[in-house]
């Protein structure tokens, strides 16, 4: 079975600073997606950026990027220019290929943004 | 506009009794699924259902009980044997393609009386 490994469970950034959050995986495939969800205080999940394990170039949506290292099962999301509205949780997940399959959450990290 | 709506809001059980949360989707999304969050805790598969008729358990499926009669609606009932059901629950839907994904509703947020 697949788990994903968020070891953080906390991370503070100042305004308009950059903040790296961390995740890993364990997993025998050699091709799945990993996403990361944004769930600020209204509790609302929201898809912030995917990744194809096929694909070897990070994926990239305006301030967010992630450093992808297959080969180290680590899938990092960079947050870049931080802004008071990215205060949130933040979960890795993990999703084999096929139709039947299921998303594995980690258990996220609280960001806190200091003005 | 598209989406998922969970209602109610907020839920109050009572001991012994039986719930049931609502999930509708208006998205055309064939797959749907339910977690439940506890604090400190990542999200945990309760159900499954990739189509209509038709639904898997996920990893914590005890006590909890879903149908799926009509693609748009999934609904959960939280049964008298789930013995520690304080919790929040979402609600999320997708295409079934594993590349896309899910969507999520705002939550329902169950507590004991």
């Amino acid at each position: 079975a697949q788990t994903v490994t968020q070891s953080q469970p906390e991370m503070s950034v100042q305004e308009a600073e950059t903040v790296t959050l961390s995740c890993t995986y364990d997993t025998s495939e050699s091709d799945y997606y990993l996403f990361w969800y944004k769930q600020p205080p209204s509790r609302q999940m929201i898809l912030v950026i995917r990744q194809e394990a096929y694909k070897q170039q990070n994926a990239t949506e305006n301030r967010f990027s992630v450093n992808f290292q297959k080969a180290a099962k680590s899938f990092s999301l960079k947050i870049s220019d931080s802004q008071l509205g990215d205060a949130a949780m933040y979960f890795c997940a993990y999703r084999s290929l096929g139709a039947n399959s299921k998303l594995t959450f980690g258990k996220g990290i609280t960001l806190s943004v200091r003005p | 506009d598209g989406g998922i709506t969970q209602s109610p809001k907020y839920l109050f059980r009572k001991e012994g009794q039986n719930v049931t949360l609502s999930c509708e989707q208006n998205l055309n999304h064939d797959a749907m699924y339910w977690y439940r969050q506890d604090p400190g805790q990542g999200l945990r598969l309760i159900y499954y259902s990739q189509i209509v008729n038709d639904f898997q358990k996920g990893d914590i499926a005890e006590g909890y009980s879903v149908s799926r009669e009509k693609k748009e609606s999934f609904p959960l009932t939280v049964t008298s044997a789930q013995k520690n059901p304080t919790a929040f629950y979402l609600c999320a839907s997708s295409m079934q393609a594993s590349n896309q994904p899910q969507h999520f509703g705002d939550g329902t947020r169950l507590s004991i009386l």
